[in-house]
């Protein structure tokens, strides 16, 4: 069965850093596009990154770039986003995703998603 | 960026009913398109792909239709656990951009 566990939530002030894990399991980690999607609470769902099953490659929607970093460890089964220089806008609900098919390029639905962590900002 | 409209934003309808939801892309996506389903305090349930492709084990009353800038997701006969927000999403192009939501409420 495929999981995908987040952690690393938490009430940051703004101008703060937080480091998100996605503990993932029940199929090789290391052969899928993983991504970050975010919700802000009582909103609609907002793309934030994803990386290439190397790592090699990595994309980011423009408001998070420069100040977000994701990347993974496919030895531990385990995906991140370094997050720095909070905003309040960047209250949200983070989920991590899988990306469909186990393609060579990330632009493919998300087939498996996580429970979701909570990033709050106070400002 | 690629953005998608989804019309309308709250729809009321009863067990049984046929709902019809819309979802209009900026620009043509082709087929590139995904549906995905989300109850309060849950995680979003993947649905459709490329437009009218059917996720394994999703029951046969959703279904999926259009290319280019134009779609619909359309569950045949509502159901007590089909009362939730519905997302589209592009994956065409970087960013990847999701519809703002339709939910779907008790009439």
């Amino acid at each position: 069965e495929v999981q995908l566990v987040e952690s690393g939530g938490g009430l940051v002030q703004a101008g703060g850093s937080l480091r998100l894990s996605c503990a993932a399991s029940g199929f090789t980690f290391g052969s899928y596009w993983m991504n970050w999607v975010r919700q802000a609470p009582g909103k609609g769902l907002e793309w934030v990154a994803n990386i290439k099953q190397d790592g090699s490659e990595q994309f980011y929607v423009d408001s998070v770039k420069g100040r977000f970093t994701i990347s993974r460890d496919n030895a531990k089964n385990s995906l991140y986003l370094q997050i720095n220089s909070l905003r309040a806008e960047d209250t949200a609900v983070f989920y991590c995703a899988r990306a469909r098919g186990g393609r060579s390029y990330g632009t493919v639905p998300f087939d498996y998603w996580g429970q979701g962590a909570l990033v709050t900002v106070s400002s | 960026d690629i953005q998608m409209t989804q019309s309308p934003s709250t729809l009321s309808a009863s067990v049984g009913d046929r709902v019809t939801i819309t979802c209009r892309a900026s620009q043509s996506i082709s087929s590139w398109l995904a549906w995905y389903q989300q109850k309060p305090g849950k995680t979003p349930k993947f649905l459709i792909y490329k437009a009218s492709s059917l996720e394994s084990g999703v029951p046969s009353r959703f279904s999926g239709s259009g290319s280019g800038t134009e779609f619909t997701l359309t569950i045949s006969s509502l159901q007590p656990d089909d009362f939730a927000t519905y997302y589209c999403q592009q994956y065409s192009s970087y960013p990847l951009t999701f519809g703002g939501g339709t939910k779907v409420e008790i009439k």
